[in-house]
């Protein structure tokens, strides 16, 4: 049972452009959203992450918004770069700190110059 | 700080033969999880220790087995090696929260 759901599996923007990634999760209790950028040969490097008490967090360029009621969350990218392409993987954990992460299936993105 | 760092970072094996991989979390960090990516299956946790603990066990055979030692290094063990156990695994260390950071991972192919 894939407890959060990522789409789009690819996704190309311009540079400039925004880029959206999407997630949703089933499990009321994960109260830790995490996203993780991936290069090729690289392990996944935390980028930004969010708390269910707020709706939006912002870091940069790259923005998270939840939705608790829906139990979605997004990541956008904002004045995409083709440095920014990678693999994005969303992630939840569960309450009272435990360590384990359920990962989304990643999104594949490339910016074009 | 030195990030996470994951010994060795490939590793070629045949089918039924044990593999040990090490792990060295970032300083001061006494949590360590495993996690094994696949293309087909993603990232999939595998194990957190805690203190030499494990806390935490994911859904895998008991084939993949781990420990931490007192300086908080962790080594994952599988033995008995299939085909299906080629993949990335990749090792994360966290203070005692959330906030996981990864390794390099090691590359393991099963010939």
């Amino acid at each position: 049972q894939q407890q959060v759901k990522q789409s789009p599996q690819s996704l190309i923007v311009q540079k400039g452009g925004i880029s959206i990634i999407n997630c949703a999760y089933e499990n009321t209790a994960f109260d830790y959203f995490p996203w993780y950028q991936q290069f090729p040969g690289k392990g996944p490097a935390l980028l930004i992450a969010i708390r269910p008490d707020v709706s939006e967090k912002k870091e940069g360029r790259f923005t998270i918004s939840f939705n608790k009621s829906a139990k979605q969350f997004s990541l956008h990218i904002m004045d995409s770069q083709p440095g920014d392409s990678a693999t994005y993987f969303c992630a939840a954990s569960l309450q009272g700190g435990s360590e384990k992460l359920v990962f989304g299936k990643g999104t594949k993105l490339t910016v074009n110059p | 700080k030195a990030g996470v760092t994951q010994t060795p970072r490939y590793l070629i094996k045949t089918r039924g033969q044990q593999v040990t991989l090490s792990c060295s979390p970032i300083s001061g960090h006494r949590s360590v999880s495993w996690y094994q990516q696949t293309p087909g299956q993603g990232l999939q946790f595998l194990f957190e220790y805690f203190s030499e603990t494990q806390r935490n066990k994911g859904n895998f055979p008991g084939r993949f087995s781990g420990r931490q030692f007192s300086n908080s290094r962790s080594e994952m063990n599988v033995s008995t090696l299939e085909l299906g156990d080629s993949a990335l695994y990749l090792c994360a260390s966290s203070p005692t929260g959330d906030t996981q950071y990864f390794g390099p991972g090691t590359r393991l192919t099963v010939l």
